[in-house]
């Protein structure tokens, strides 16, 4: 079984700093996804990056970059120049992407992230 | 359109209520799933409809009773609940299958649960 591992339950950023999320996972497949999700307080889970692990390059999507080490499993994020919107719970999450596989996303415990003005 | 709609937002009922939470998207996605989020946790899956189809249900008790009547609607029937299955209940859809599909999923905004 897959699992995804968050260790940190909490961080904090001053706003306009850069801040690094940390992800790794358990796996014995060759084809997956990687998600970050976004969950603020008004509930929404809304993701914020995803990649392909036969990718070996990185996904960025504007101020939001991931690390990908396939070899290390590890998946982390990066926050660029923080803003106070930035301020959620994010969830590290994989999906099995192998033929017969079954659909389910699984989630990493979260961490809460926080924005310093 | 890229939303998944839930209704309704927030729910109050009784131990012996019968209700129901809707989930609808227009996405054309063939996949649609159902959570169950306690406050600072992640989702926790409860179903999965893959082409109208029950796939996944992962040991969910029966006083939670999912239905999909076509692509673009699933229910979940809530009969008999206990005070712990208060909870956010998110409905998420995805374009299918794994390999079918783009990989994520898209989720509504939740339906907030309180059981008396």
């Amino acid at each position: 079984a897959q699992t995804v591992t968050q260790s940190q339950p909490e961080m904090s950023v001053q706003e306009a700093e850069t801040v690094t999320l940390s992800c790794t996972y358990d796996t014995s497949e060759s084809d997956y996804y990687l998600f970050w999700y976004k969950q603020p307080p008004s509930r929404q889970m809304i993701l914020v990056i995803r990649q392909e692990a036969y990718k070996q390059q990185n996904a960025t999507e504007n101020r939001f970059s991931v690390n990908f080490q396939k070899a290390a499993k590890s998946f982390s994020l990066k926050i660029s120049d923080s803003q106070l919107g930035d301020a959620a719970m994010y969830f590290c999450a994989y999906r099995s992407d192998l033929p017969g596989a079954n659909s389910k996303l699984t989630f990493g415990k979260g961490i809460t992230l926080s924005v310093r003005p | 359109d890229t939303e998944v709609t839930q209704t309704p937002k927030h729910l109050v009922m009784g131990m012996t209520n019968k209700k129901s939470l809707k989930c609808e998207q227009h996405m054309g996605h063939r996949a649609m799933y159902w959570y169950k989020q306690k406050a600072k946790k992640p989702p926790e899956l409860m179903f999965v409809y893959s082409y109208e189809k029950l796939s996944i249900n992962e040991s969910v008790p029966s006083r939670f009773s999912p239905e999909c009547p076509n692509s673009s609607l699933l229910n979940l029937h809530l009969h008999a609940l206990q005070p712990e299955d208060s909870a956010l209940y998110l409905c998420a859809s995805s374009q299918g299958p794994a390999r079918s599909s783009a990989g994520e999923l898209f989720f509504g905004e939740g339906s907030r649960l309180t059981v008396l």
